[in-house]
């Protein structure tokens, strides 16, 4: 069974970069049927896409947040990493990791349990 | 905002049936069949419920379902259960290496 799970600090200082990363587990990141990706709600919100990208590095970002968001990926550790870049109280979210299937019919079908990173001095 | 438009709440009783709609554009529900469904119950990570308008994935009981009309995606759950109650969010490919979500739709169980 695939699992994701997210992991990084939980509470970031404005002005700095929020750093997250989902390691994949029970599946290969390396897939060919498939892109990761994130997403993001804030608390009492909507969800948000932010990116998604191949086991090849090959990464789609969301064009509002396109100048600030910076997605890898680490096949050797089955896991892809998340930089956010000069954070705001805006950018108080809980994070999700998913599988995106990209490559055919565009749904995100297993996630993450989800990470809550609060933005605050 | 949201890209995609849904109403804040929707509600029914155990046994009735309920529609939730998904408002988009040309650019986005109207021009693609990549609208999919998920549930979210509170504190938890959101599940995949409909894929591709209409598609459910194994494991999801067949009293839900999904249809698309123009550029207004619906999903529909029949025969309500307690368990149902949750908030629902539609999402669909907007071309160009992009995606959007509507807003969300707290399910009440009556």
């Amino acid at each position: 069974q695939l699992q994701l799970q997210e992991s990084g600090p939980g509470l970031v200082k404005p002005s700095e970069t929020l750093s997250l990363t989902c390691t994949v587990s029970g599946g290969s990141i390396s897939s060919s049927s498939y892109y990761w990706g994130w997403i993001r709600q804030p608390p009492g919100k909507g969800l948000e896409w932010i990116g998604s990208i191949y086991y090849s590095g090959n990464s789609d970002y969301n064009p509002s947040l396109k100048s600030r968001v910076t997605i890898s990926v680490d096949t050797s550790k089955n896991h892809f990493s998340l930089k956010l870049s000069s954070v705001t109280a805006a950018d108080t979210a809980v994070y999700y990791c998913a599988r995106h299937r990209v490559m055919t019919t565009q749904e995100f079908d297993y996630w993450g349990q989800g990470t809550l990173v609060t933005v605050s001095s | 905002q949201s890209a995609l438009t849904q109403p804040p709440s929707a509600s029914g009783s155990p046994g009735q049936s309920v529609t939730i709609s998904c408002t988009g554009t040309s650019s986005n529900v109207g021009g693609y069949t990549y609208v999919s469904w998920y549930q979210q119950h509170p504190g938890k990570a959101p599940k995949l419920m409909i894929y591709e308008v209409s598609k459910r994935p194994s494991g999801v009981p067949d009293r839900f379902s999904g249809s698309k009309s123009g550029n207004t995606a619906s999903l529909t759950v029949s025969g309500l259960q307690a368990e149902d109650e949750a908030d629902y969010y539609c999402s669909s490919y907007a071309g160009s290496s992009n995606w959007v979500f509507g807003g969300g739709t707290k399910l009440t169980v009556l």
